[in-house]
């Protein structure tokens, strides 16, 4: 079974939104992760967020994490057409041995 | 560096038919994986890798072989392909395993089983 839910399943939005996708997760974490594909390529690493952590920001990406609703969100302030693309949580083990991903998001930026 | 690279990128199978896909990494990395990925499921990992001559399941391995050699290189072999094994599958590795470690993706196979 999964361990990373997210919601919405797909999002479009107007250039210069933002755009705020969630993702739930069940058991205990060491870090949570936010990856981005584009159509018909690999992931790409965004950011990443320890279980101590609240709060981190890197560019126009906010990402929170609360553990005990065990949740996290991830922003993208201003919305570009670029940032067309399907973006992933993936939560890390507390042995580290794996990364688990949740469905994703489309997110659809309107020019 | 050229990253995680896989081949082939395309691959048409018939059931019953066996195939390695490669995976090949220059970064020197310890940890590496393969994950499927199909539509509503997200990825998915069939198996995984903490260093050379090491290898453990991951959630989905069964039709799946795998082993590690060197550090660079880690095979994933269909041993005998079925079509739900129609998928696109991702190499990914890291430094290590361990806590902050963010995976490095390849871009890709893209397996039809007929």
């Amino acid at each position: 079974s999964q361990q990373g839910e997210e919601d919405p399943q797909a999002l479009s939005i107007q250039e210069g939104e933002n755009a705020t996708m969630n993702c739930s997760y069940k058991t205990s974490i060491n870090n949570l992760q936010w990856y981005r594909q584009n159509s018909g390529r690999g992931l790409v690493h965004l950011i990443l967020i320890r279980s101590n952590e609240r709060e981190k920001h890197s560019g126009r990406l906010r990402v929170t994490l609360d553990t005990s609703k065990k949740s996290s969100s991830l922003l993208i302030t201003a919305s570009r057409a670029a940032d067309t693309a399907s973006y992933f949580c993936a939560t890390e083990n507390l042995s580290g041995s794996r990364l688990t991903f949740g469905e994703g998001t489309q997110l659809t930026v309107n020019p | 560096n050229a990253g995680v690279t896989q081949t082939p990128k395309f691959q048409v199978l018939k059931t019953g038919q066996s195939m390695t896909l490669q995976c090949a990494q220059d970064m020197n990395h310890e940890y590496m994986s393969w994950y499927r990925q199909d539509p509503g499921m997200g990825l998915r990992l069939i198996h995984y890798s903490v260093g050379a001559g090491i290898t453990d399941q991951g959630e989905v391995p069964n039709g799946y072989n795998v082993s590690r050699s060197t550090t660079e290189d880690f095979p994933l072999r269909l041993l005998s392909a079925a079509p739900s094994q129609t998928s696109v599958y991702f190499c990914a590795s890291s430094y290590s395993s361990g806590d902050a470690e963010k995976l490095f993706f390849g871009s890709g196979t893209q397996l039809s089983v007929l």
